[in-house]
């Protein structure tokens, strides 16, 4: 199975900061990466897939980028509404894994 | 409006059975793939199976083979999740989603529904 690897686990910023966390996989994958938001006690909702495009309704805020193995999610100026945990997933083939998340928490 | 809606979830005691149901509505559920994952207490996701439109086509994650079983009523618009043989470390938010429109058999989830709880102890 392919392994993708959050880091950072937990991050703190404050409003407006730029943000970046970093997905590696554990072989190339392409660019078949997803990126999930989930806030406290809520399901998971898709922001990102195929590493960069924009879900529908996604604040623009929001970017991706990377192939091969290393993927970047970027929030341009953080929001309050943004804390949640973020997940990676890969999509290269089943059986489809998740990165174990980063934890945004907000100053 | 996409809404899945999983129940059938509770306390459950180990070496028992249980099926999870989930409802869709707001789609055309008979051309929808569809997925379960799980969320274990404070850990992260784990994809557990998938089933094709007309359920023809399954796939299961490797270590539950066996024990976990999905199938479809698309008469009903509903989706099930049959687990056997309850361990410990089944306890966990068990979710289903839907494919994405966009990505077709790849393994991309939206919308997911709002998950029902399944804990298993004696």
């Amino acid at each position: 199975d392919i392994q993708m690897t959050q880091s950072p686990s937990t991050l703190s910023a404050s409003e407006g900061d730029r943000v970046t966390i970093t997905c590696r996989a554990s072989q190339s994958i392409t660019n078949w990466l997803a990126w999930y938001q989930q806030k406290p006690g809520k399901a998971p909702k898709l922001l990102i897939y195929k590493a960069s495009t924009l879900e529908s309704g996604v604040p623009s805020r929001f970017s991706g980028s990377g192939s091969g193995t290393e993927f970047t999610l970027t929030i341009s100026s953080l929001q309050p509404d943004d804390l949640a945990t973020y997940y990676c997933q890969h999509y290269n083939r089943y059986p489809v894994t998740f990165g174990q998340g980063t934890k945004l928490e907000i100053k | 409006q996409v809404q899945l809606v999983e129940s059938g979830g509770g306390v459950v005691q180990p070496g028992r059975s249980l099926r999870l149901s989930c409802v869709a509505s707001g789609l055309v559920f008979s051309n929808s793939i569809m997925h379960w994952v799980r969320q274990a207490p404070g850990k992260g996701l784990e994809w557990l199976a998938v089933m094709s439109h007309d359920g023809s086509i399954t796939i299961n994650e490797d270590s539950n083979k066996g024990r976990f079983t999905i199938s479809r009523d698309n008469s009903e618009n509903t989706f099930y999740l049959q687990i056997n043989s309850l361990r410990a470390e089944d306890t966990a938010v068990y979710y289903c989603a839907k494919e994405s429109s966009s990505s077709g058999w790849a393994g991309v989830f939206d919308p997911w529904g709002q998950g029902t709880l399944v804990s298993v102890s004696s």
